[in-house]
């Protein structure tokens, strides 16, 4: 069984960068493509982006220029860093696997809170 | 990219069925059969619960379908058991390797 673990600082100061790594475990992170998903407090949930096994990456036109993912293969973890956050990026974070057909596990996901 | 409509929330006594919809667009759900159902029970990490708009993965239970007429999708459970209640979201591929979600439904069991 496939588990996921998003871990990293719960609170980031406004036009810093936020940062977050996602561990897996029960399966090899050198296949599939691994995706990073959000939910603002009362909102629905928003695609981030995703990297493949092989390192290509695809993000939300919206985010597109603030977002890196990178993925980690000898330690099988991926992450995320998005840049000039201000309190809209205050969201509950998921990182997230991407079968052939759906988004098919998840992690429970980590609350990051943009304050100064 | 717009979010997917599904309405705030649904309920049902044990035993009923309740069905849970999800609106997009022709860019999204009308166009691709890739829409997937999950449950989420705050705090844990979301479940697959139909996926290709009518599958289900191994171990979820037949009470659970799901269907789709144009842009609308739609989850369906029958004979509604108290651990049905949770928050079930939607999701659909829109293309160009993206994906798009429902803003989420409280189904409550009486």
């Amino acid at each position: 069984q496939v588990q996921l673990q998003e871990s990293g600082p719960g609170l980031v100061k406004p036009s810093e960068t936020l940062s977050l790594t996602c561990s897996v475990s029960g399966g090899s992170i050198s296949s599939y493509y691994w995706s990073w998903i959000r939910q603002p407090p009362g909102k629905g949930l928003e695609w981030i982006g995703y990297i493949s096994y092989s390192g290509s990456t695809n993000f939300n036109p919206s985010l597109k220029s603030r977002v890196t993912i990178s993925l980690d293969t000898s330690k099988n973890q991926f992450s995320l860093k998005l840049s000039s956050v201000t309190a809209a990026d205050t969201a509950v974070y998921y990182c997230a696997r991407e079968g052939f057909t759906a988004i098919d596990y998840w992690g429970q996901g980590t609350l990051v809170t943009v304050s100064s | 990219q717009s979010a997917l409509t599904q309405p705030a929330s649904v309920s049902g006594s044990p035993g009923q069925s309740i069905t849970i919809s999800c609106t997009g667009t022709s860019s999204d759900v009308g166009t691709y059969n890739v829409v997937s159902w999950y449950q989420h029970h705050p705090g844990k990490a979301p479940k697959l619960m139909i996926y290709e708009v009518n599958k289900r993965p191994s171990g979820v239970s037949n009470r659970f379908s799901g269907s789709k007429s144009g842009n609308t999708a739609s989850l369906t459970i029958s004979g509604l058991q108290a651990e049905d209640e949770a928050d079930y979201f939607c999701c659909s591929y829109a293309g160009s390797s993206t994906w798009v979600f429902g803003g989420g439904t409280k189904l409550t069991v009486l």
